[in-house]
């Protein structure tokens, strides 16, 4: 157990629609990370905050969108969403602001797109 | 194109081999890390090499950063069920974004 919480594990859903997957870091950890895994794309990066405040930001597509609270949880925002959009959504968190350290990986939000 | 390429994509060897798979790039990393990922799992980290050269074990794993920090390898003697996972290399190249970059991966079976 990385001590990292993810929600939903699995969402099933069409084409247009939107969903909110969500992420609670490692107690004391104040940066969250959002990666997309896909069979052909790997892990790609999406989005940093730490404590609060956006840190770094990969290749998140315009639909998506991200923010930390002050609680330090995440949520991910996925809005009029497309068949390749099916993806595992993993979130990560650790203690330092850069990504030199270890990331603390959830167990993943695994979304279908019909 | 992918900053960091795994070799090979995919591996299936019997129990008690022995076996290396490689993380290659054209960009220079400050460090690079693997991961392990199991089915329904995220990834784990394993290990991070920071120096040129440097060689690391971890129990039947030997890993290494290459001398010009480019690349890295992993070896796994007398290869066990348990073995059996994704691997995956991981980076923030030299002067680059502070965005940790992930290699393709190398998906493992090792056969009973």
């Amino acid at each position: 157990d990385s001590g990292v919480t993810q929600t939903p594990k699995h969402l099933i859903t069409a084409t247009g629609q939107r969903v909110t997957l969500r992420c609670s870091p490692r107690s004391g950890d104040l940066s969250v990370y959002w990666y997309q895994q896909s069979l052909d794309q790997g892990l790609q990066f999406l989005i940093q905050y730490y404590n609060g405040e956006e840190r770094a930001k990969g290749n998140i597509l315009e639909r998506f969108s991200a923010q930390q609270f002050p609680d330090l949880h995440s949520e991910l925002n996925l809005s009029s969403l497309e068949l390749g959009d099916s993806a595992l959504y993993f979130c990560a968190s650790s203690v330092i602001p850069t990504p030199t350290g270890e990331l603390f990986f959830g167990e993943g939000s695994r979304l279908t797109v019909l | 194109t992918q900053l960091l390429e795994q070799s090979p994509q995919f591996l299936s060897i019997q129990e008690g081999e022995n076996l290396t798979v490689y993380c290659n790039s054209s960009s220079v990393f400050s460090s690079l890390q693997w991961y392990r990922q199991e089915p329904g799992e995220g990834p784990v980290l394993l290990v991070t090499v920071v120096t040129g050269g440097e060689v690391k074990k971890l129990k039947r794993l030997t890993f290494q950063f290459g001398d010009a920090r480019k690349d890295s390898s992993l070896h796994i003697t007398a290869a066990q069920p348990g073995d059996t996972g994704l691997y995956l290399c991981a980076g923030v190249p030299l002067g680059g974004n502070e965005k940790l970059t992930f290699g393709t991966g190398t998906r493992l079976t090792i056969i009973p």
